[in-house]
C-alpha cells in the first residue's frame, strides 16, 4: 500500500539548534512532495513543494527540502529554529499516476522550539 | 485574495444524527478535497471534487458522501454519525490539474456526543 512515513513524532530543539525532519515514501512512478505547517490553532500551510527539476528545493521562512530518488525520501531542514517555529509538520505526497489532487499525509511531527 | 472559508468552525451532533459542512473554495479553484484529521489516524483523504464530479475517493464508509456545485462550493454530508466520527474536517482547494499544491481551510471541529 501507498504510504509515507515521518521518523520523529516528537522533537524538542532549543533556538538557534539545526533542524531535520524526514519524510519517506512508498510510492511508484512520478510524485509531487509537499511539507505542510500547522501552528498551534492555525490551518494547515505550505512551506514547500516539489514537482520537478532542482531536488533542494527552498520555501519559506527559511526551510528547505532535499528529495532524494534513490531513497524515497524528502527530507525537512532548516539551519537555525526559532521559537515561532513550535508547530506539526506534515510531509504530504501526490502520486501523478492518478489523476487529481490527493494528498496522502504522513503522521506527523510535533516541534517544540525552547526559548 | 480570500482563503478556502469553511462553515460552521464548530459542530456538535448526537449520535445517530447527521451533518452537512460547507466549503468555499479559492475564487478560480476548481479542485475541493475533505480531509478527516483525527489524533489516532492523522490526515486522511475522503474525496475530491472537480467540476461537480467526484475524482477520487478514500477509504471511508458510505455514510460519507460529498457534493460540488457549480461555482465550485462544496459541501460534505456525514449521516448516522457515530462518535468515532468526532474530527476536524478540512477542506482544500486546488487548481484544475494533477498533483497541485492545496490550500486548505481553517477547519470545521465535529463533536459526536
Amino acid at each position: 500500500a501507498q504510504s509515507v512515513s515521518q521518523h520523529n513524532h516528537h522533537v524538542i530543539l532549543s533556538e538557534a539548534a539545526s533542524l531535520e525532519l524526514g519524510c519517506n515514501y512508498s510510492y511508484g512512478g512520478t510524485v509531487n512532495l509537499f511539507w505542510y505547517v500547522q501552528y498551534p490553532g492555525q490551518h494547515l500551510q505550505l512551506l514547500l513543494k516539489y514537482f520537478s527539476g532542482d531536488p533542494l528545493v527552498k520555501g519559506i521562512k527559511g526551510f528547505e527540502a532535499e528529495f532524494i530518488k534513490s531513497k524515497f525520501s524528502f527530507n525537512l531542514r532548516k539551519p537555525s529554529v526559532q521559537w515561532s517555529d513550535t508547530a506539526e509538520y506534515f510531509c504530504a505526497v501526490n502520486s501523478l499516476k492518478r489523476a487529481g489532487n490527493m494528498l496522502t499525509f504522513g503522521g506527523g511531527t510535533r516541534l517544540m522550539v525552547k526559548p | 485574495k480570500a482563503g478556502v472559508t469553511q462553515t460552521p468552525r464548530y459542530l456538535i451532533k448526537t449520535r445517530g444524527q447527521q451533518v452537512t459542512l460547507s466549503c468555499s473554495p479559492i475564487s478560480g479553484h476548481r479542485s475541493v478535497s475533505w480531509y478527516q484529521q483525527t489524533p489516532g489516524q492523522g490526515l486522511q483523504f475522503l474525496f475530491e471534487y472537480f467540476s461537480e464530479t467526484q475524482r477520487n475517493k478514500g477509504n471511508f464508509p458510505g455514510r460519507f458522501s460529498g457534493r460540488q456545485f457549480s461555482n465550485s462550493r462544496s459541501e460534505m454530508n456525514v449521516s448516522t454519525l457515530e462518535l468515532g466520527d468526532s474530527a476536524l474536517y478540512l477542506c482544500a482547494s486546488s487548481l484544475f490539474g494533477d498533483g497541485n499544491e492545496a490550500f486548505f481551510g481553517q477547519g470545521t471541529r465535529l463533536t459526536v456526543v
